[in-house]
């Protein structure tokens, strides 16, 4: 059974950069596959797909365009986790983020239990 | 942003049906895409609900069931009961190019 476990920084100030990471149980972050997703939750943007990471033969990555000029997300093989980046933070950044895995039928089946990050000084 | 619209609210007394639905575009739905359906308790990530607009993952009760339509998707809950009380969320893969996944803008579902 894949697990998804989040952890990193909830308060961030604005204009730095946001970091989080999750660490894959049950599943090997460079399976040929699965991805590896960050989706975000806010009341003003509601839920909102960020970007991917995934392995076939090499890595690639895809991002959303609303975010696509900030976001790094990169896997970590050493501890099959992957983290996402976020530069150049601003209060619309406050948001539930999440790290999931599509299944069958490309669904999110998988999701991390969620980190509130809010972009303050 | 959101780009799949659901209402706001609905509302329903303990054994009734209601149902949730999602519009989208020639870009998602209507491109024929699949749909999926999440439930979030508060606190909680989403959780699957319905998969490829129809299906049920194991444990889900059967009162929950979906279907698809055009450029519409559409969430039904008969015998509605009280922990059934939560947010729902449709989703599908769009192809605009600027994001890949979209997401509904969520429904509340009150149990009277």
């Amino acid at each position: 059974q894949v697990q998804l476990q989040q952890s990193g920084p909830g308060l961030v100030k604005p204009s730095q950069t946001l970091s989080l990471t999750c660490a894959i149980s049950g599943d090997s972050v460079s399976s040929n596959s699965a991805a590896w997703n960050w989706i975000r939750q806010s009341p003003s943007r509601g839920l909102e797909w960020l970007g991917r990471t995934y392995y076939r033969s090499k890595w690639y990555n895809d991002y959303a365009v609303s975010v696509k000029s900030r976001i790094t997300i990169n896997p970590d093989t050493s501890k099959n986790q992957f983290s996402l980046q976020l530069n150049s933070v601003t209060p619309e950044d406050t948001a539930v983020y999440y790290c999931a895995s599509p299944g069958i039928d490309d669904a999110f089946d998988i999701w991390g239990q969620g980190t509130m990050v809010t972009v303050s000084s | 942003q959101s780009v799949l619209t659901q209402p706001p609210s609905v509302s329903g007394a303990p054994g009734q049906r209601v149902t949730i639905s999602c519009t989208g575009s020639s870009s998602n739905i209507g491109a024929g895409y699949d749909v999926h359906w999440y439930q979030q308790l508060p606190g909680t990530a989403p959780k699957l609900l319905i998969y490829g607009n129809s299906n049920r993952p194991s444990g889900v009760p059967d009162r929950f069931s979906g279907s698809k339509s055009g450029t519409s998707a559409s969430l039904a809950i008969t015998g509605l009961q009280a922990e059934d009380e939560a947010d729902y969320y449709c989703q599908s893969y769009d192809s605009s190019l600027s994001v890949l996944y979209v997401f509904g803008t969520g429904t509340k579902v009150t149990v009277l």
